[in-house]
């Protein structure tokens, strides 16, 4: 149980357009879920934090309008990253707390973007 | 300084050994999580523990919240156990959100 559904899970865009990912809570319902970025051989970094019906809280450092993130259910976030660039080529990851579990968090299985 | 610290950075073992990879943190946490990254990226949650010892198969994870000290064991290795293993705290001082370690990059060799 507790699965978070991502999608795409490999992605190559254009620079200058834009590329939506998409994740899904398929058995439960994620009124918060959390999206990081993993550049090669690092660590995960917190980008945002998706609350469904209000908006989202970026981290230090974050483009918000670069890195649109929409929550319109309790079921579905999405991040949009717009205008993308090379730079923008990376790992991205979507978390959901697991309400009541005793693994704390489920995590979607990512998306491999490359900005051409 | 990272707040999570992770050793060691590389791990390489021979199928049937015993591994311990070692996490530690610098400031009070509400609840530490093991998470398991294969090399496509995916991340699967092992773990979530804030006191004593949890057991799931061959994996064993242990926590000294004095020492602010973590350990994930692999008991009985197995190449397909080869994968990052990620530490990360729930961190009071950061509005409980995750910080996560480095990673160790396990290799478990037939």
């Amino acid at each position: 149980g507790a699965v978070v559904s991502q999608h795409p899970s490999r992605v190559i865009c254009k620079s200058g357009t834009s590329v939506k990912i998409e994740c899904r809570s398929l058995d439960f319902q994620a009124t918060t879920m959390f999206w990081y970025r993993q550049f090669p051989k690092q660590s995960l970094m917190l980008m945002a934090t998706s609350n469904e019906g209000s908006k989202a809280t970026y981290e230090q450092g974050v483009e918000k309008d670069k890195f649109l993130i929409n929550h319109a259910s309790l079921t579905l976030s999405t991040l949009t990253v717009t205008s993308a660039h090379p730079e923008d080529s990376s790992f991205y990851i979507c978390s959901a707390r697991v309400p009541g579990g005793s693994r704390g968090y489920t995590f979607g299985s990512g998306t491999r973007l490359t900005v051409v | 300084k990272n707040e999570v610290e992770q050793s060691p950075q590389n791990l390489t073992a021979q199928e049937g050994e015993f591994i311990t990879i070692n996490c530690s943190y610098s400031v009070g946490i509400s609840a530490l999580h093991w998470l398991q990254q294969h090399p496509g990226g995916g991340i699967v949650s092992l773990f979530m523990l804030s006191s004593g010892k949890k057991k799931h198969g061959r994996l064993i994870a242990t926590i000294n919240i004095q020492e602010k000290h973590s350990s994930l064991h692999i008991t009985a290795s197995h190449p397909r156990d080869s994968a990052v293993y990620i530490c990360a705290g729930l961190f009071m001082e950061y509005g409980n959100k995750l910080v996560f370690g480095a990673g160790t990059i396990l290799r478990v060799k037939s």
